[in-house]
C-alpha cells in the first residue's frame, strides 16, 4: 500500500481557499486517491476521490498531476465548520472495492474567524 | 443514501466484562465491513476486515480471540470486545462498502462508538 505524507496542521481564515497537498511517491497504477474529513468524535466522511487530472464536486476539488505522485485537495471559501482533520489515502480498487484503507496522520485544518 | 449506523454510541463497562458493538448499513447491502480503533489525538487504525458469511481477517497485532467479529448478514456486523480492560478504552468505528445502489468504490463510515472501561 502506498504511503502518504501530508502536513500535520494548517491554519486558515474564513472565506479563504485552502489547499492541502499530499505526497504519495509509491502510488501504483491501479491506485486511486481518496480524501476523507473527520470531526472530533465522529466517523470519517468521504469528500472526494480521483485517479488523475482534476475532479470537482459540490464540496471540493482534487488536483492530480500527470505523475500522480502527489495530489492537492482544494476547499473553496472555508468556514469555521470546515475545521477538521483531513486524511489523504491511496486505495487500490482493482477488481472491486474490497481493499482496506490505511490512514496516515491527517492534516488538522483550523479555520479562524 | 449510504448511511451506516453504530450502536451504542457510547458505552461504559467494568473491567472483565464483554461489550458488543453493532454496525449496520441502513440503506444498502454491504458484503465487506471494516472495524477501526482510534485513540485520542491519533489516526484510525484498521483492526479487521469483515466479510459476510466468512471469518474476519485481522490486522497484525490484533487479537482475534479478544475482538470477536461476526458478519451474519449483508447489513450487520458486530464487534465484541471480550474481557475488556481499561487499555481497550477507545473510539471504535466501522465502515462498509456497498454492493449496489451506492458507490462500490467508497467506504462509508459509521459515527463511532466510544468505549470506556473502568
Amino acid at each position: 500500500l502506498a504511503k502518504t505524507t501530508q502536513p500535520i496542521s494548517m491554519d486558515s481564515y474564513e472565506g479563504q481557499e485552502v489547499n492541502i497537498t499530499c505526497s504519495h511517491n509509491n502510488i501504483a497504477t491501479n491506485d486511486y486517491i481518496t480524501w476523507y474529513q473527520q470531526f472530533p468524535s465522529q466517523g470519517p466522511r468521504f469528500i472526494i476521490q480521483g485517479y488523475k487530472t482534476k475532479v470537482t464536486n459540490e464540496v471540493a476539488s482534487l488536483f492530480i498531476p500527470a505523475d500522480r505522485k502527489s495530489s492537492t485537495l482544494s476547499l473553496p471559501r472555508v468556514s469555521l465548520s470546515d475545521t477538521a482533520v483531513y486524511y489523504c489515502l491511496v486505495v487500490n480498487n482493482y477488481g472491486g472495492a474490497t481493499n482496506k484503507l490505511i490512514f496516515g496522520t491527517g492534516t488538522l485544518l483550523a479555520v479562524q474567524p | 443514501g449510504a448511511v451506516v449506523s453504530q450502536h451504542p454510541s457510547r458505552v461504559i463497562c467494568k473491567s472483565g466484562t464483554s461489550v458488543k458493538i453493532e454496525c449496520r448499513s441502513l440503506d444498502f447491502q454491504a458484503t465487506t465491513m471494516f472495524w477501526y480503533r482510534q485513540f485520542p489525538k491519533q489516526s484510525l487504525m484498521l483492526m479487521a476486515t469483515s466479510n459476510e458469511g466468512s471469518k474476519a481477517t485481522y490486522e497484525q497485532g490484533v487479537e482475534k480471540d479478544k475482538f470477536l467479529i461476526n458478519h451474519a448478514s449483508l447489513t450487520l456486523s458486530t464487534l465484541t470486545v471480550t474481557s475488556a480492560h481499561p487499555e481497550d478504552s477507545s473510539f471504535y468505528i466501522c465502515s462498509a462498502i456497498g454492493t449496489s445502489g451506492v458507490s462500490t468504490d467508497t467506504q462509508y463510515f459509521g459515527p463511532g462508538t466510544r468505549l470506556t472501561v473502568l
